[in-house]
């Protein structure tokens, strides 16, 4: 398996406010994946994280929303910006580590944002 | 794009009694089926998956089997136990090609003593 850290964990931001969220893996990965959690609900892909590239977002996600860093092939960084309560969720990384014959999809545990 | 139904939504069953929870997909060339456990205040849990050249895998108290023709897959927990009491999410998607997975809505699953 994949070791995935997030950070923070959790944060109470105020409304307007910017928060940068951190994923860092312990091995190298192509793929690098931000998805967003809302409370009760389902898990929606906001981007793609591509190393060397920008990143690839979703319908109804635009990067100046949620910009994204991926300087490294174990790093990458999602921000949150100009937030309002409507942004509070979870907020995901995974990271899609693929060889020859096997895929397996791993999530770090969250970081749970509350904007006042 | 990818469709991911999950059925159902709430499940309650008595401990020692097995769980099926069922997933439909729409798109054909989805070949990884992942299930993940999520335990309150935590990250998904990759918990069983199945490609689609495999009809059913083992492991321990959970299995899960594929239909390609059917388009469905299902999650299998034989003798619960309240410990797997948690949301359980099928998804699915088109490995090893960078896609990213199109989850199911969860289903929130109860085992009573």
């Amino acid at each position: 398996s994949a070791v995935i850290s997030q950070k923070p964990s959790r944060d109470i931001c105020q409304r307007g406010t910017s928060l940068t969220i951190q994923c860092q893996v312990d091995s190298q990965v192509t793929m690098m994946f931000w998805y967003r959690q809302q409370p009760g609900q389902s898990l929606t892909l906001i981007a793609t994280a591509n190393q060397g590239s920008e990143a690839t977002y979703e319908s109804g996600f635009v990067i100046d929303k949620f910009p994204i860093s991926r300087p490294n092939l174990t790093f990458s960084t999602l921000t949150v910006s100009n937030m309002s309560p409507e942004d509070s969720s979870i907020y995901l990384c995974s990271v899609d580590r693929t060889g020859q014959l096997n895929t397996e999809a791993f999530f770090g545990q969250g970081t749970r944002l509350t904007v006042v | 794009g990818e469709n991911v139904e999950q059925h159902p939504s709430t499940l309650s069953v008595q401990e020692g009694d097995s769980a099926v929870i069922k997933c439909t997909y729409s798109d054909s060339a989805s070949n990884y089926f992942p299930w993940y456990k999520q335990e309150l205040g935590k990250g998904p849990q990759l918990i069983i998956d199945i490609r689609s050249n495999v009809g059913e895998k083992k492991d321990q108290r959970i299995a899960v089997t594929l239909n390609k023709t059917a388009k469905h897959f299902s999650l299998h927990i034989t003798e619960t136990q309240p410990e797997d009491s948690a949301v359980y999410f099928c998804a699915a998607s088109r490995a090893g090609s960078g896609y990213a997975l199109n989850f199911g809505k969860g289903t929130s699953l109860l085992v009573t003593p």
